[in-house]
């Protein structure tokens, strides 16, 4: 079965130090994936997107992530976090078959931003 | 460009109530998608709607419903109430019935007693 799993439900870090959120998936054939991210009581805003070609993904915010087909992973890094990063993160798979799509998602892994 | 909006932005129901929840899309998109996320969940897809017709649907009872019109704008309902409903619900849209990015709304938090 498709699924999505993020195995940190809370991380915090200190302002200007370096993040790397985990994702991890199972899916069949090659995945398309997403990462989100959630204000408190906000929609989501998407962060970057990975479909095929280079492996390493660039997004906003300064955002980047990495996708390795061998770990089924595409975990999400920032090389310097600033406070207004606090926000739950998701990631998320397409699953996709002919032309029809729909997201699964992750249970979220909550950033917390230390001064 | 208006981006994906959503209205109510809150509700609150009783049990067995029925709602109904909207959704218009971005501009240029033809395909909504609509998901429920509980407290401390991510988001859950319920079904998606492309030409006016639900094409994909998620694990939900017959209780979830829905509608797309013509231009492209839907309507989530939900009869029945079930405290279990409360949640927010989150509309995406994208183009050309799902394969594409994905984006959401801020979405409705409905509340049921």
């Amino acid at each position: 079965a498709q699924s999505v799993t993020q195995p940190d439900i809370h991380i915090t870090v200190s302002e200007g130090a370096s993040l790397e959120l985990r994702c991890n998936y199972s899916y069949g054939a090659t995945p398309y994936l997403f990462w989100y991210v959630q204000s408190p009581g906000q929609g989501l805003q998407l962060l970057l997107k990975y479909f095929s070609g280079d492996t390493l993904v660039q997004g906003i915010k300064g955002f980047e992530a990495e996708f390795k087909r061998s770990q089924s992973s595409f975990n999400l890094r920032k090389p310097s976090v600033h406070w207004s990063d606090a926000a739950e993160y998701f990631c998320a798979v397409g699953a996709y078959g002919g032309s029809q799509g729909n997201l699964i998602f992750g249970k979220g892994t909550k950033l917390s931003v230390k001064p | 460009d208006a981006g994906v909006t959503q209205s109510p932005t809150h509700l609150i129901k009783t049990r067995g109530q029925q709602v109904t929840l909207r959704c218009s899309p971005k501009s240029g998109h033809d395909t909504v998608s609509w998901y429920q996320q509980a407290l401390g969940q991510g988001p859950q897809f319920i079904f998606q709607y492309y030409e006016e017709e639900e094409r994909q649907r998620g694990n939900f009872p017959d209780r979830f419903s829905g509608h797309q019109f013509p231009n492209y704008s839907s309507e989530l309902n939900v009869n029945a109430l079930l405290l279990g409903d409360s949640a927010l619900y989150l509309c995406a849209s994208s183009l050309g019935g799902g394969r594409e990015t994905q984006y959401f709304g801020p979405g409705t938090r409905l509340l049921v007693l």
